[in-house]
């Protein structure tokens, strides 16, 4: 059974920084390309970054490009955020998401989500 | 970018009714789109992959249409657990864009 498992949300102050992991299980973790997704409080969804299954390609969304660092650890098993200079607009639940292919494709399965609030 | 226009935003329909939800890519985007549903306080949920290929384990009353630009999701008899907000997404190319969402309510 796969299971993603968010973690490291929570309250910062505009400007700071913070750092989200995934734990994934249940399928070959190396195989497959994984993605950032948030959802903004009653808003809908937006694509946040995704990287391939080698991790040697990123990708990111302009809202976001520069502060953001997605990363992963086939080793661990394990996707990471660093969220740096956060805003109030960054504010969302952020959800772990694995991609079908290696390099792209669509979002199979999700985590159940991590709360981060931006505000002072 | 590809935009995602996704038709109607807000939808009510009864029990027993035969649905169906739009989106419009802003360019040819293939087969390469996806459609979700969501409900409150829960992740996303896959129902169509490739435009048309029912998700294992969802409901046959779901189907997806289309190509290139225009898509359909269709419901053909809503049940009660569907009320939900649904999705577009297309992941022909970077950046990933998904529709604006179409709330579905109850009548």
């Amino acid at each position: 059974e796969v299971q993603l498992l968010e973690s490291g949300g929570g309250l910062v102050q505009p400007g700071g920084s913070l750092r989200l992991s995934c734990a994934a299980s249940g399928f070959i973790f190396s195989s497959y390309a994984m993605s950032w997704v948030r959802q903004a409080p009653g808003k809908g969804l937006e694509w946040v970054s995704s990287v391939t299954s080698s991790g040697g390609s990123t990708y990111y969304a302009d809202s976001v490009k520069g502060r953001f660092t997605i990363s992963r650890d086939n080793s661990k098993n394990t996707l990471s955020l660093q969220m740096n200079s956060l805003r109030a607009e960054d504010t969302a639940v952020y959800y772990c998401a694995k991609n079908v292919q290696a390099v792209a494709g669509s979002f199979e399965y999700w985590g159940q989500g991590t709360l981060v609030i931006v505000s002072s | 970018d590809i935009q995602m226009t996704q038709s109607p935003s807000s939808l009510s329909a009864s029990v027993g009714d035969r649905v169906t939800i739009t989106c419009r890519a802003s360019q040819g985007i293939s087969n390469d789109l996806g459609w979700y549903q969501q409900k409150p306080g829960k992740a996303p949920k896959r129902l169509i992959y490739a435009a048309s290929s029912l998700q294992s384990g969802v409901p046959s009353r779901f189907s997806g249409s289309g190509s290139g630009t225009e898509f359909t999701l269709t419901i053909s008899s809503l049940q009660p657990e569907d009320f939900a907000t649904y999705y577009c997404l297309q992941h022909n190319s970077y950046p990933i864009t998904f529709g604006q969402g179409t709330r579905l309510e109850i009548k």
